[in-house]
């Protein structure tokens, strides 16, 4: 199965850049990788998504190496609100269709 | 523009009891899957599927069975409930197409076994 490897948890700040990166060794050469986030007691919102080099949109940025062995999710100025847990997932890569979710960042931002 | 509807969000079952849980999306999604996820743990996936018809065991299928019968519809049933069952379940559904705005979940169904 998928193994990603992600940070238990982090600290940040309200207003300041905060890069949380998942280790995914063993992906598929024709998958992508999904970032979600989630708040208590709620299901998981998809954030961004991927293949390669940097992907950007309205609330993150998402960067890949060329290797693809890891990705790093970028949220800039974060604020109260982002305090949540986050999550890469990949698929399986023997079988992508698999989805397999990393264990999560629980990230904690203070004012 | 429902999305993912699960129902119930709440239910107690007694040990050895069936049942099952519903999931219907209107997005005409063709992937569907449930995960579970313990308090204050990651989601595990139970069983996906990649169109009516198709299921496919995910990381931990024991105890549960699946079907779809319909792109709409993938029901999640319980054979004989077990206190290691209690948890939260989610539902999710997303276009297969390589380029997309992954999943949408659902609200949850928060499952308590006695």
């Amino acid at each position: 199965l998928a193994k990603t490897t992600q940070p238990i948890s982090m600290d940040s700040y309200e207003g300041q850049e905060v890069n949380i990166t998942c280790s995914h060794n063993n992906i598929a050469t024709n998958d992508y990788i999904t970032w979600y986030q989630q708040f208590p007691s709620q299901g998981p919102r998809f954030i961004i998504q991927g293949y390669k080099t940097k992907v950007t949109n309205e609330v993150a940025s998402l960067f890949i190496p060329a290797d693809r062995k890891s990705s790093t999710l970028s949220l800039p100025r974060v604020s109260l609100s982002d305090t949540a847990v986050y999550y890469c997932l990949v698929g399986d890569p023997h079988n992508t269709d698999k989805l397999i979710f990393g264990t999560g960042t629980r990230l904690q931002v203070f004012p | 523009n429902a999305g993912v509807t699960q129902t119930p969000k709440f239910q107690v079952l007694k040990t050895g009891q069936s049942m099952t849980l519903q999931c219907a999306q209107d997005m005409n999604h063709e992937y569907m899957s449930w995960y579970r996820q313990d308090p204050g743990m990651g989601l595990r996936l139970i069983h996906y599927s990649v169109g009516a018809g198709i299921t496919d065991q995910g990381e931990v299928p024991n105890g549960y069975n699946v079907s779809r019968s319909t792109t709409e519809d993938f029901p999640l049933r319980l054979l004989s409930a077990a206190p290691s069952q209690t948890s939260v379940y989610f539902c999710a559904s997303q276009s297969l197409a390589r380029v997309t705005y992954g999943y949408t979940f659902g609200s949850g169904t928060r499952l308590t076994v006695v």
